[in-house]
């Protein structure tokens, strides 16, 4: 069946270095793929998604690579903000999901200024 | 558009009693999600609707959860009777599209003692 893995949390890093959170999925056909990120005390929201291969997904300075080779997403962006912490989650729906899209288990990331 | 709207924000009860948790979907979605999260377990999907119709209500746990859409406006997730095990935050979501974005509403952080 379709699955998610992603980086386990937490992630601590300072203001202004780089982020890589790894994400890599198992799907039957050809998924669509997403960035979902929750701050605190707030509902999951979609930072951005991609829907098919080579396709980049960006937004707020992150962005993402839907590789189909290696059935990675990876988030990753340049130089992280304090306002960036949050828990950050990876998705992804095809036909065989139905109507559902599976989330991975997040990834939390704290920034220290 | 005011986005998904979930009543109440915080619930606190004592165990045995009923709740009752509501949701307004954005108008025009024709998909209303039902999801638990814990520390433990994590983002859990309960149940969806499509079109006010239940479709899949694998991920609820047991007799004691029960799910309504009487209408496209509105949905409800009833617990009766609720348990300490059941507190958690509950999110309600949208989407126009099954496979595509959901949007979430800001949740119901249940309380039970």
């Amino acid at each position: 069946g379709n699955s998610v893995t992603q980086m386990e949390g937490p992630v601590t890093l300072s203001e202004e270095a780089f982020l890589t959170i790894n994400c890599t999925y198992t799907a039957t056909g050809y998924p669509s793929l997403f960035w979902y990120v929750q701050y605190p005390g707030e509902g999951l929201q979609l930072l951005l998604k991609a829907t098919k291969a080579d396709d980049k997904g960006s937004n707020k300075g992150f962005e993402a690579t839907y590789r189909k080779e290696t059935t990675s997403f990876h988030l990753e962006k340049g130089s992280v903000q304090v306002s960036d912490s949050a828990v950050y989650f990876c998705a992804l729906s095809d036909w065989s999901s139905a109507s559902k899209i599976i989330f991975g288990s997040g990834t939390r990331l704290s920034i220290r200024p | 558009d005011a986005g998904v709207i979930q009543s109440p924000r915080h619930e606190v009860t004592e165990m045995g009693q009923e709740v009752t948790l509501r949701c307004k979907p954005i108008s025009g979605h024709d998909y209303l999600f039902w999801y638990r999260q814990t520390m433990m377990r994590g983002l859990e999907l309960l149940i969806y609707f499509n079109n006010n119709v239940p479709i899949d209500d694998s991920g609820m746990p047991e007799d004691r959860f029960s799910a309504k859409m009487p209408n496209a406006s509105f949905s409800t997730l009833k617990i009766q009777p609720s348990e300490p095990r059941d507190s958690a935050v509950y999110f309600c979501a949208s989407s126009p599209q099954g496979r595509d974005e959901q949007f979430f509403g800001p949740g119901t952080r249940l309380t039970v003692l």
